[in-house]
């Protein structure tokens, strides 16, 4: 079993600001880590697959990167809107097929 | 949309007796997966499948069985039911396999063991 954390657990920002939180798993063994979004009564979706030390990926206002050396990776929103309420899973992968979620950080823009 | 289904949504059954869920896809992908989701753990894998009748466990997977008997179906079992498995359960399948592929997850089902 590994160990992935996330924090905040959960973060409450006003409409506009900008924010980031944080995802820290095992630095050895590293093949990928993914971002999922997840909204209330949905099911997760995936947001990035990153691979590479130092990759960054951006999907709109959304933008992650990543540090396999050191274990961390973060997410940021740019200018936070209502609708990018949700909650934020990581999930790192290693050899074989199994995927260690992390709890998630729960996000609530204020109007 | 990735064209997986869950059945049922929503379940209330009694300690001791059995439950079966299923997975439904119309993509025909090797790899589908069984989650469990509980508040403070986030999701954690219970079994998974890499083809026809070829399973493997996850990390919380014992009082529950799976079987693969078609590719596009995937069956998740509680041998006997117990309050410790309330829990919401996702399936989800993976285009391709391993680590580098993104996962698809279904609506979910809410089992509750009284």
């Amino acid at each position: 079993i590994l160990n992935v954390e996330q924090s905040p657990q959960s973060l409450h920002v006003q409409e506009g600001d900008s924010t980031n939180f944080t995802c820290s798993f095992p630095s050895s063994n590293f093949y990928a880590l993914h971002w999922y979004r997840w909204e209330t009564a949905k099911s997760p979706e995936a947001l990035f697959v990153m691979t590479l030390n130092g990759d960054e990926k951006k999907k709109g206002r959304i933008s992650a990167t990543l540090n396999t050396k050191e274990g961390y990776s973060y997410l940021y929103i740019k200018g936070s809107q209502p609708e990018d309420s949700a909650t934020y899973l990581c999930a790192f992968s290693s050899t074989g097929n199994q995927f260690y979620f992390g709890t998630g950080t729960s996000l609530t823009v204020i109007p | 949309d990735a064209g997986i289904t869950q059945s049922p949504r929503h379940k209330v059954t009694e300690t001791g007796t059995p439950v079966t869920l299923r997975c439904h896809q119309t993509e025909n992908h090797r790899y589908m997966y069984w989650y469990r989701q509980d508040p403070g753990h986030g999701l954690r894998l219970i079994h998974y499948s890499y083809g026809v009748k070829d399973t493997d466990k996850g990390e919380v997977s014992d009082g529950y069985s799976v079987s693969r008997s078609k590719t596009e179906d995937f069956l998740l079992t509680l041998e006997s039911a117990t309050s410790s498995q309330t829990s919401v359960y996702f399936c989800a399948i993976q285009r391709g396999g391993g680590p580098y592929n993104e996962q698809f997850f279904g609506p979910g089902t809410r089992l509750t063991v009284l």
